[in-house]
């Protein structure tokens, strides 16, 4: 299994514009995380899937952030227009149903800088 | 007030030393208790759980679990270089899908 592949892994774009982030979660996981991490606030849960279908999105930050899981094996985090303040390390993570104790699987991690 | 704390560090030790990383959290309910490590520039991965109290042993790892006093702890004993990463511990509810994170601990073991 290659475990949970994001694209793409490095990400530099200028104050306004859109950016995508991609995810493909491990087969057979059937929620999928989108945290982000800064150095201030550490590992911040931004929204989560269950079976495809959004569950928590009270972490998305504004309207300028919106996400997307369109079948089992893909989703996005957009944000538009972009900020300064959005630079951040955005990960992926997913996990099975079932107890806890499965914990997440993250993938590498999209490291986002907007100038 | 956040839902679980966790001294950021940064902690830096000799190879070989004993160390001690500590998370406290606010929430009763929570019942599994994990332990992340993510090395720089990568995504966080699965150290160990312990569901509710007491204490879980893996090789030089140990996690422990004070549930009266809502504090955990992971042990590395033996450290070495190759531990230098940030510690993140993670908790969630028994029904839970959603799990709470410290900020984390930057730990340097020097050789």
């Amino acid at each position: 299994d290659a475990g949970v592949i994001q694209s793409p892994r490095h990400e530099v774009t200028e104050m306004g514009q859109e950016v995508t982030l991609r995810c493909k979660p491990i087969s057979g996981h059937n929620s999928l995380f989108w945290y982000r991490q800064t150095m201030m606030r550490g590992l911040e849960l931004l929204i989560y899937f269950n079976n495809n279908v959004p569950i928590d999105d009270s972490g998305m930050p504004e309207d300028r952030f919106s996400a997307k899981m369109p079948n089992a094996s893909f989703s996005t985090l957009k944000i538009q227009p972009s900020e300064p303040r959005d630079s951040a390390v955005y990960f992926c993570a997913s996990r099975p149903s079932g107890l806890p104790s499965y914990g997440y699987t993250f993938g590498s991690g999209t490291r986002l800088t907007v100038v | 007030q956040k839902e679980v704390e966790q001294d950021p560090g940064p902690l830096s030790v000799p190879e070989g030393a004993i160390v001690s990383l500590n998370c406290t959290y606010s929430n009763s309910a929570f019942q599994y208790f994990m332990w992340y490590r993510q090395y720089s520039r990568k995504g966080p991965e699965l150290l160990m759980y312990t569901y509710s109290s007491g204490n879980k042993e893996d090789g030089r790892f140990t996690a422990q679990v004070d549930k009266s006093s809502k504090y955990i702890s992971l042990f590395i004993r033996d450290s070495q270089p190759s531990d230098s990463a940030t510690y993140l511990c993670a908790m969630s509810e028994v029904t839970g899908n959603q799990f709470y994170f410290g900020t984390g601990t930057s730990l340097t073991v020097i050789p």
